[in-house]
């Protein structure tokens, strides 16, 4: 099992470009999850979709920020346009549900750095 | 209503010594409350993880305690070695899946 996977794995660019995260969760995981950690605010839950379909968007910090999930093996986060407050690390976790303790399996990591 | 309060932020212990973490949170409606550790540039790992029905679970050397009454849940590590050394997050949430993190508490564990 290759577990999840992000990629890029580092992400450098420029204020004012689009940035594309992408992920791909755990076969047969049917809830996917993004997070952004900083030494400021931590981990931080954006979005999460269950079967393909976003449930909880709440925490995605403003309208520059979007996600999609078009099939179940593929995920999004787009920012656009960035700005250097958005560097962080962005991590993808992905879970099946209907289980009594849902454990969340976490991908390594988008490190993203905004100029 | 939605925080979690993780306290301390760093720690010091020295091998075979006991290592607490501590957590709060205000929300009566969590019902899960998992336990994450990450190691330098990876992504966190379930360590272990509680439901408010139980007042204690153990896995090897990790024991959450947890006093529903209190609204407060800790990490014990047994026996810290140096491999334990990472960054530890408690976290809650409902039904497993809208998750609140803890901040962090860096553990080192002295050889």
């Amino acid at each position: 099992d290759a577990g999840v996977i992000q990629s890029p794995r580092h992400e450098v660019t420029e204020m004012g470009q689009e940035v594309t995260l992408r992920c791909k969760p755990i076969s047969g995981h049917d809830y996917l999850f993004w997070y952004r950690q900083t030494m400021m605010r931590g981990l931080e839950l954006l979005i999460y979709f269950n079967n393909n379909v976003p449930i909880d968007d709440s925490g995605m910090p403003e309208d520059r920020f979007s996600a999609k999930m078009p099939n179940a093996s593929f995920s999004t986060l787009k920012i656009q346009p960035s700005e250097p407050r958005d560097s962080a690390v962005y991590f993808c976790a992905s879970s099946l549900g209907g289980r009594i303790y849902n454990e969340q399996f976490f991908g390594p990591g988008t490190r993203l750095t905004v100029l | 209503q939605q925080q979690v309060k993780q306290s301390p932020q760093s720690l010091i212990v020295q091998k075979g010594g006991i290592s607490i973490i501590n957590c709060a949170y205000e929300n009566t409606a969590f019902d899960y409350f998992p336990w994450y550790q990450q190691f330098p540039g990876k992504g966190p790992a379930l360590l272990i993880a509680i439901r408010p029905d139980v007042s204690e679970k153990k896995e090897g050397r990790f024991t959450i305690s947890f006093n529903k009454s209190a609204k407060q849940f800790s990490l014990h590590i047994m026996d810290s070695q140096p491999g334990d050394s990472a960054t530890y997050f408690c976290a809650a949430s409902k039904g497993g899946f809208k998750t609140i993190f803890g901040a962090g508490t860096r553990l080192f564990v002295k050889a």
